[in-house]
Order: C-alpha cells, then sequence, then structure tokens
C-alpha cells in the first residue's frame, strides 16, 4: 500500500482566500484522524471520522473550518476564509477498526502558509 | 481528561551515548501509552507501545520504554544513540474503554551530535 496520501504536500495563499486540504487513507482503514502541528501548540487533533462519520470534531478551532469525508477513501479540510494563524502543518492519519487506535498511519503532511 | 507532559522540549547527546526522553501522564482511568517519532519533514510514526502485560517494551531499533503506574511515566530510553535517530518524538495515550483518539505531549527533539 502506497500509505496514507496527503495534497498538496504545500500551498502557499492569501489571507482570505479557500484552502482545501486532501487525504487519501489506507485502503481498509475505516479511522481517520486530522491533527494540526505548529510550533507554539505542538500537535492538535482537529476532527476524527469513523465509517465515514464524523465522531468528534471538538478540536476544529472556528467556523471557519470545515471537514467532510464524503467516502471511504477520500477526506477534505477546508478553511474558508484563511488566515495567517492557520499557517501550521496539517496531517491526516488513519487506522483500522480493529485496532482501534492502537496504530495510526500519518501522512507526509501538508505545509501551508498563509500570507 | 487525559493530558500527557513531555519534560524536556529539546535533549542533545553525543554519538553512542546514552539518552532517556521523559514522559508523564495524567489519567484518571486507565490507559494506553505510545511513542511516535517524526523524523525532518515527515509524518509521525508509531515507534512502540504499551497495551498491557510486561512493563518494557522494546522497539526493533533500540528503543525501550518502561510503564510505571506508581509515577504515571513511560520514559523513553535507548542505551547507545546514532546519527539516525535525530528526529522528534512524541509520547501519547488513549483511553483503554471508550474515545478512539491519541493525546499527545509537546514533544522532545532528540538531536545527535558527532
Amino acid at each position: 500500500d502506497a500509505g496514507v496520501i496527503q495534497s498538496p504536500r504545500h500551498e502557499v495563499t492569501e489571507m482570505g482566500q479557500e484552502v482545501t486540504l486532501r487525504c487519501k487513507p489506507i485502503s481498509g482503514h475505516d479511522y481517520l484522524f486530522w491533527y494540526r502541528q505548529t510550533m507554539m501548540r505542538g500537535l492538535e487533533l482537529l476532527i476524527y471520522f469513523n465509517n465515514n462519520v464524523p465522531i468528534d470534531d471538538s478540536g476544529m478551532p472556528e467556523d471557519r473550518f470545515s471537514a467532510k469525508m464524503p467516502n471511504a477513501s477520500f477526506s477534505t479540510l477546508k478553511i474558508q476564509p484563511s488566515e495567517p494563524r492557520d499557517s501550521a502543518v496539517y496531517f491526516c492519519a488513519s487506522s483500522l477498526g480493529t485496532d482501534g487506535v492502537l496504530e495510526q498511519y500519518f501522512g507526509p503532511g501538508t505545509r501551508l502558509t498563509v500570507t | 481528561a487525559q493530558s500527557v507532559t513531555q519534560l524536556d522540549s529539546q535533549v542533545p547527546v553525543f554519538e553512542e551515548a546514552p539518552v532517556e526522553l521523559r514522559c508523564n501522564y495524567s489519567s484518571s482511568v486507565s490507559v494506553y501509552l505510545f511513542w511516535y517519532v517524526q523524523y525532518p519533514n515527515q509524518g509521525l510514526q508509531l515507534l512502540l507501545k504499551y497495551l498491557s502485560g510486561s512493563t518494557l517494551v522494546e522497539s526493533i531499533n533500540g528503543f525501550e520504554a518502561e510503564f510505571n503506574k506508581s509515577q504515571t511515566s513511560f520514559h523513553l530510553r535507548k542505551p547507545s544513540v546514532h546519527i539516525s535517530d535525530t528526529a522528534e518524538y512524541f509520547c501519547a495515550v488513549s483511553l483503554i474503554q471508550g474515545a478512539q483518539k491519541l493525546v499527545f505531549g509537546q514533544g522532545t527533539r532528540l538531536t545527535i551530535n558527532p
């Protein structure tokens, strides 16, 4: 398997623009997690899905952030409008339900810069 | 709620020296414990995990961690480090019963000097 795939790897955008980050989990995995990593706040869980259904979105910073998982092989994280403080590395991870959270497989991340 | 504290944000050591990265957690219920490693410009990878049984767990590349319930700690050790161990290391916990998510510590940057 190719592992968790994220696109784009780098995104530079201007404040106010819409940003969409994409994730393809490992085939067969039924949990999908979105994280944000910054120097100041470390690694934060934003939202996670089980069988395409959002289970916990308590980490989503505000209404400007939204996440969807239309099918088992694709998820998006959207920021609209983007702000400079959203600059971070965003990771997607997936895991297998029978293992629960016992091992999460992380993608390479998307480095977002909002100017 | 669970929380994880990694006591050192940066640890510089010389090659072939031993190292210990400290991790303490707080939880009112039983948890699973993990160490993840992040190499430069990459995502996180699972290094080792404690689920049950022996309190000493080992990874394939020479790291080990010991679960100490009384001290609520899960420190990571390696007797002799290599340049290739340079990375950021994250300690994490998850509930045994309930929410299927990890709570991470702030990370410890391990720098190996030749």
